[in-house]
């Protein structure tokens, strides 16, 4: 089991451009989530998903898309990056059942926006 | 006012140290997690707790859902547990959703 798989690690952007975040799990989890970390704040819910098909808002969606053909993917796209997106990123992914205990996060994404 | 508090902010403490980190919310909830940020930016699950105690190793946390607070404890302390540790209720209402804790920065000296 890979678990979470998160890419990439770190990228640099310019005001305007576009890009997508990806996020992957290999362990038929139903429900995935998409956060970012500034400092001084804790970590905020962007977009989440709670299975193929299905997505809707977090705390703070504007500027970014997402959305779920499958279980395995969820990506985030960043539809024109603005300065205010430059932040550390995180995909999370939780079961059902006896095994949504326990959240399983991608390793981040440093992302700055120019 | 956050919905969850988490205190200390920072703690310092010397090794073999007992450690207490302590989160206090305003939502009712269903569930809350602890979670460790290491220093390189990874974070894991240490624990999802709906009631009463549990305990992995030298971590115990326990939660009161009617005093709306959890508690962390580290016992015998050591450099490797310096990270941050954070608390994310899961809320009643939310369906899925989880709200943060600012985080507990933890340092253990030798």
């Amino acid at each position: 089991n890979a678990g979470v798989t998160q890419t990439p690690k770190f990228q640099v952007l310019k005001t305007g451009q576009s890009m997508t975040l990806q996020c992957a799990q290999d362990m038929n989890h139903e429900y995935m989530s998409w956060y970012r970390q500034d400092p001084g704040m804790g970590l905020r819910l962007i977009h989440y998903s709670v299975g193929a098909g299905i997505t809707d808002q977090g705390e703070v969606p504007n500027g970014y898309n997402v959305s779920r053909s499958t279980t395995e993917d969820f990506p985030l796209r960043l539809l024109s990056a603005a300065p205010s997106q430059t932040s550390v990123y995180f995909c999370a992914s939780r079961g059902q059942g006896g095994t949504w205990e326990k959240l399983f996060f991608g390793s981040g994404t440093q992302l700055s926006v120019l | 006012k956050n919905e969850v508090e988490q205190s200390p902010q920072n703690l310092t403490a010397q090794e073999g140290e007992f450690i207490t980190i302590n989160c206090s919310y305003s939502v009712g909830i269903s569930a809350l997690h602890w979670l460790q940020q290491h220093p390189g930016g990874g974070i894991v699950s240490l624990f999802m707790l709906s009631s009463g105690k549990k305990k992995h190793g030298r971590l115990i946390a326990t939660i009161n859902i009617q005093e709306k607070h959890s508690s962390l404890h580290i016992t015998a302390s050591h450099p490797r547990d310096s990270a941050v540790y954070i608390c994310a209720p899961l809320r009643e209402t939310s369906g899925s959703r989880l709200t943060f804790g600012e985080g507990t920065q933890l340092t253990v000296n030798p």
